[in-house]
């Protein structure tokens, strides 16, 4: 079955770094690929997706992700946190032939003054 | 437009008792989802309807949970004789089925609590 890992349930970075959260997969095919946002009380929304259009996909909020299939992952990057981006974020794979989303642990982001 | 919206937002009850939680997806969407997010296990996939076939039960953790989806749209996620570790934030998403993958809209949940 095709999964998703989450390396590190918890990311601290000051406001204006490098934001980078870490998500690997296991497929034998091209997946589907999703991160979403999570803030506090709320659902989940779409950061971005990978559907095999291009490697490096940019989502909203400055984010951005790229597709390595040599190393299985997609791993979501932002060059400059900023306090609103304090929330939690999940990698999520569309499991082939099947449409619901397979969810990782989670990242909590905590951005730091 | 409106998004994915859910009812009630909370609802505790007690232990045996019976809850139904609604979904109302975005206009013309034909698929809709129903996730379970806990503590101890994440978010879970429970049940999936596309259109008019018959709905991907697999996720459904035991036959105290049910699910219809009436005129294809509003759906009621059903929990019978519920235990305390039915506790969790049930969250419902739709999408529209386009060609390759969909993206799925989530709605703020419906937070159980049984005591």
């Amino acid at each position: 079955a095709q999964s998703v890992t989450q390396l590190g349930s918890h990311v601290s970075v000051s406001e204006g770094a490098l934001v980078l959260l870490r998500c690997n997969y296991s497929s034998s095919v091209p997946p589907y690929l999703f991160w979403y946002v999570q803030y506090p009380n709320q659902g989940l929304q779409l950061l971005l997706k990978y559907t095999s259009a291009a490697t490096l996909v940019k989502g909203i909020n400055g984010f951005e992700a790229e597709f390595k299939k040599s190393e299985t992952s997609f791993h979501l990057t932002k060059p400059s946190a900023h306090m609103s981006d304090a929330a939690e974020y999940f990698c999520a794979v569309s499991p082939t032939g099947r449409r619901a989303l397979t969810f990782g642990s989670g990242t909590r982001l905590q951005v730091q003054p | 437009g409106a998004g994915v919206s859910q009812s009630p937002s909370n609802k505790v009850t007690e232990k045996g008792k019976d809850v139904e939680l609604r979904c109302d997806p975005i206009s013309g969407h034909t698929a809709l989802y129903w996730y379970r997010q806990s503590l101890g296990q994440g978010l879970e996939f429970l049940i999936y309807f596309q259109g008019n076939s018959a709905p991907d039960k697999s996720g459904l953790p035991s036959d105290r949970f049910s699910a219809e989806r009436t005129g294809g749209s509003v759906s009621t996620l059903t929990i019978q004789r519920t235990q305390q570790e039915d506790s969790a934030v049930y969250l419902c998403a739709s999408s529209a089925l386009t060609r390759g993958t969909d993206t799925q809209y989530f709605g703020p949940g419906t937070r159980l609590t049984v005591l």
